[in-house]
């Protein structure tokens, strides 16, 4: 059974920093590109990055460009995102996510993590 | 930027019943790649239907996707309790892919 399971976020003051990491298992880690979705509470879904599967590429969305930082080991399973410079506007629930198909990306999500919630205030 | 605009934007409807949503979409949806998630309180989405008509795995054959270009709809025949929650698609034609606003179907 494929299961990914997230840890850290919490509350971070405006300007500072903040690590998500996301545990796979029941997979062939390295077939998938992974990703990081959000969602304000209550709000729609955002894409925000992907890894390709060997972690050699990586795509950022134009909002989170410059400030966060995907990576992957594929030799401990694990996602990670570290982000930077964060302010109000990055306060949501992150969720990771499997690509939906092999050697992707394609940018639909077929397994997700539990959340990690990031809340951005002074 | 492909906008996704998703009707209704809630649903009341009983156990039992058939439920139609609907995905428009501002242009063409290359390929049709087209994603429907469930979102139930609480829970993370999950994927129900990919490429437009695709069951995702463990789906029930109550869900059914169709459509093409810019016009899609998700179907649920026999609406079961564990079906109510807020319903999204996803474009993925054009990467990175946008989402909907989202449906609400709630029980009557």
């Amino acid at each position: 059974e494929v299961f990914l399971m997230q840890s850290g976020g919490g509350v971070v003051q405006p300007g500072g920093s903040l690590r998500l990491s996301c545990g796979a298992s029941g997979f062939t880690f390295d077939d998938y590109a992974m990703h990081w979705v959000r969602q304000v509470p209550g709000k729609g879904l955002e894409w925000v990055s992907f890894v390709g599967g060997e972690g050699d590429r990586t795509y950022y969305a134009d909002s989170v460009k410059g400030r966060f930082t995907i990576s992957r080991d594929n030799g401990k399973n694990s996602l990670e995102l570290q982000m930077n410079s964060l302010t109000t506007e990055d306060s949501a629930l992150y969720f990771c996510a499997r690509d939906g198909l092999r050697w992707g990306p394609h940018y639909f999500f077929d397994h997700w993590g539990q959340g990690s919630l990031v809340t951005v205030s002074s | 930027e492909i906008v996704l605009t998703q009707s209704p934007g809630t649903l009341s409807l009983s156990p039992g019943e058939r439920a139609t949503l609907s995905c428009r979409a501002s242009q063409s949806v290359r390929s049709n790649y087209l994603a429907w998630y469930l979102q139930r309180p609480g829970q993370a989405p999950r994927l129900l239907i990919y490429g437009a008509a695709s069951r995702a795995a463990g789906i029930p054959d109550r869900f059914s996707g169709s459509g093409s270009g810019t016009d899609f709809t998700l179907t649920i025949s026999g609406l079961e309790p564990a079906d109510f929650g807020v319903y999204y698609c996803q474009q993925y034609g054009i990467s990175p892919g946008t989402f909907g606003q989202g449906t609400k179907l709630e029980i009557k």
